[in-house]
């Protein structure tokens, strides 16, 4: 098993640029999350999605869109980057409780 | 609000020491308690949780934590670290509800040195 699969793992955008993030999860998980990972401030959260075609905004929305069009998959957008977006993005999963699976991490930099 | 708060944000130990990392919680539901564990590079990994039951929980690699509900405290404990430690450690409790996601600590940085 694969577990939460992330693409891609490193990226570097200009200021403006827009790109998607792509999570996907082989585990029939019900539930689907996005977080955000800055040095000092743990670990918060964007959005998530309590199944397809669902998604609910979770502590740091602003500046994010997401999709859940397949239960497998949940993108992850940034419309037009900014430099405070710089951070390690991490997807994960769970399947009907607080306990997650975590993928690998985006490591992306806004320039 | 659900909260976490994490005492210590850097620690330091020689191979071979014993450590206890502090975690308080404050929240208002169904008590369930997690600490992960992230290795350089890596993901987040379940080091081990709490649902309901014996207070003191038993992970994966040699570490345990003990639920003290009058202490809102969930401290992970470990009596002889080892270098492959060497890892940031946070703790997490549910934001709401089970869909809601995880709340974090803002993590410990341990460093095990040889």
């Amino acid at each position: 098993n694969a577990g939460v699969t992330q693409t891609p793992k490193f990226r570097v955008l200009k200021t403006g640029q827009s790109m998607t993030l792509l999570c996907a999860q082989d585990m029939n998980h019900e539930y689907m999350y996005w977080y955000r990972q800055d040095p000092g401030m743990g670990l918060r959260l964007i959005h998530y999605s309590v199944g397809e075609g669902t998604t609910a905004k979770g502590e740091v929305p602003d500046g994010y869109n997401v999709s859940r069009l397949k239960k497998q998959n949940f993108l992850l957008g940034l419309e037009s980057a900014a430099p405070s977006q710089t951070s390690v993005y991490f997807c994960a999963s769970s399947y009907l409780g607080p306990e997650a699976f975590f993928g690998q991490g985006t490591r992306l930099t806004v320039v | 609000a659900q909260s976490v708060s994490q005492h210590n944000h850097h620690v330091i130990l020689s191979e071979a020491a014993s450590l206890e990392l502090g975690c308080n919680y404050s929240y208002g539901g169904t008590v369930n308690l997690f600490w992960y564990v992230q290795y350089p590079g890596q993901h987040l990994q379940l080091l081990l949780k709490y649902f309901s039951g014996d207070p003191l929980v038993k992970g994966i690699k040699g570490f345990e934590a003990e639920f003290i509900k009058s202490k809102f405290s969930f401290n992970l404990r470990k009596p002889s670290v080892q270098w492959s430690d060497t890892a940031e450690y946070f703790c997490a409790v549910p934001s709401g509800g089970g869909a809601d996601g995880l709340t974090f600590g803002k993590g410990t940085h341990l460093i095990i040195q040889p």
